[in-house]
């Protein structure tokens, strides 16, 4: 069982909907990342959470700690948006990735 | 400023043979990570360094070594190279060890 689970694993959206994608983790842990990998390999940091929620432009993190699950939201969505979105959170000084949630999104 | 760097971007290796891998951080990041990610797969852990001492170690062999040296830059040393070693090695880099990390362009390695 892994430790970080994503869903769906694949997402394809028509432009200017409302996308969330969904995050649970059976560890304890210090934060949770969301990261975009575009094709090609590069990976940018979105957000870090450790509680409550964050927002940047179009995107919105939101984090339960209780519950052990967090969602990436994508309001007003774009073509550009199309991308590997990835979840990881940090137990300890070692990190668990999700397998990441595909994302296209048509115009 | 620049962002991580890593090199070389590209790598084709064959089974038994040694490789390094190299990234330099951010300026002011003491904390590198270490990631292989294989391709159709998330990342996975494998090393992260904070001011040159190890801080923790994924479930990787011990053909995996790293180090990191005063400038705050990374070497990532894999041993006896195996197939299943080809991937892509991602190097990230933050101020401290438990911060945003920004991550390097990776270094694709294939193994034949």
């Amino acid at each position: 069982k892994n430790e970080v689970e994503q869903s769906p694993q694949n997402l394809t959206a028509q432009e200017g909907e409302f996308i969330t994608i969904n995050c649970s983790y059976s560890v304890g842990i210090s934060a949770l990342h969301w990261l975009q990998q575009h094709p090609g390999g590069g990976i940018v940091s979105l957000f870090m959470l450790s509680s409550g929620k964050k927002k940047h432009g179009r995107l919105i993190a939101t984090i339960n700690i209780q519950e052990k699950h967090s969602s990436l939201h994508i309001t007003a969505s774009h073509p550009r948006d199309s991308a590997v979105y990835i979840c990881a959170v940090l137990t300890g000084n070692q990190f668990y990735f999700g397998t990441g949630t595909s994302l296209t999104v048509i115009p | 400023d620049a962002g991580v760097t890593q090199s070389p971007t590209h790598l084709i290796k064959t089974r038994g043979q040694h490789v390094t891998l190299r990234c330099s951080p951010i300026s002011g990041h003491k904390s590198v990570s270490w990631y292989q990610q294989v391709l159709g797969q998330g990342p996975q852990f494998i090393f992260q360094y904070y001011e040159k001492e190890e801080r923790g170690r994924g479930n990787f062999p011990d053909r995996f070594s790293a180090r990191q040296f005063p400038n705050y830059s990374s070497e990532l040393n894999v041993n006896a190279l195996l197939l299943g070693d080809s991937a892509l090695y991602l190097c990230a880099s933050s101020r401290f060890s438990r911060e945003t990390q920004y991550f390097g362009p990776g270094t694709r390695l294939l193994v034949l």
